[in-house]
């Protein structure tokens, strides 16, 4: 069936490093891509999105990154903190507008950043 | 910040019970959703409700589940008989727009173990 995945299962940085998380999926019908981030104990917390007909987007301190050729998804951190040490989910809902919250998250990735 | 709340925090109960979890979403939302996370998985779609019904559902959802909007703040997960393998975190979210126009917000989680 259709998913979302993860290249990389963690990641460990030093703080003031930037991160790359990398994500794959295989639904060429995706519409609309998110990343999330989990802390520990914690919901899934939105970090910043990308429609199908962008590539890149911008928010502070990250870059989402959509290459549609090969379906794959990134995530890049400026500067990483410590406090970013989360996993990191990438989600995608499918298109058409027919949906109504079936995101579909990948695996995760665990980002540790070493002070 | 308006959040979203979850009750309880962790449940556990014994195979065949019921149990009902529940959530009081972000107040001016109009689109409601259960997601699951079974430990060291990844989060997987459960169902959505919009306009008091269901508007989408996994074949998660079985026959054993069901949700509930009984007044105005509160959405309810109820899962009649419980199983082993209903273990997981459920986590509740929200949005005021459809999930492909909008971010979902989700609330910190409910963590049911089944014995």
């Amino acid at each position: 069936g259709e998913s979302v995945g993860l290249h990389l299962p963690t990641l460990s940085v030093q703080e003031g490093d930037n991160s790359i998380i990398n994500c794959a999926y295989s639904n060429s019908a995706s519409d609309y891509f998110i990343w999330y981030k989990q802390e520990s104990g914690k919901g899934p917390q939105f970090i910043i999105d990308i429609r199908s007909n962008m590539d890149k987007r911008q928010g502070q301190r990250v870059t989402v990154l959509l290459n549609k050729t090969v379906k794959h998804l990134s995530l890049q951190i400026a500067a990483t903190q410590p406090g970013d040490s989360a996993v990191y989910f990438c989600a995608e809902i499918a298109a058409g507008g027919t949906s109504y919250g079936k995101l579909t998250f990948g695996q995760g990735t665990i980002l540790t950043v070493h002070p | 910040e308006p959040e979203v709340t979850q009750t309880p925090s962790h449940q556990v109960t014994q195979m065949g019970q019921e149990v009902i979890l529940r959530c009081v979403p972000i107040s001016n939302h109009l689109y409601f959703y259960w997601y699951r996370q079974i430990l060291g998985q990844k989060v997987e779609f459960l169902v959505s409700f919009y306009n008091n019904e269901i508007s989408e559902k996994s074949e998660i959802f079985d026959d054993q589940f069901s949700v509930e909007r009984p007044d105005g703040s509160n959405f309810t997960l109820k899962i009649r008989s419980t199983k082993l393998e209903d273990s997981a975190m459920y986590f509740c979210a929200s949005s005021f727009q459809r999930p492909n126009t909008g971010e979902l917000f989700f609330g910190e989680g409910s963590r049911l173990t089944v014995l």
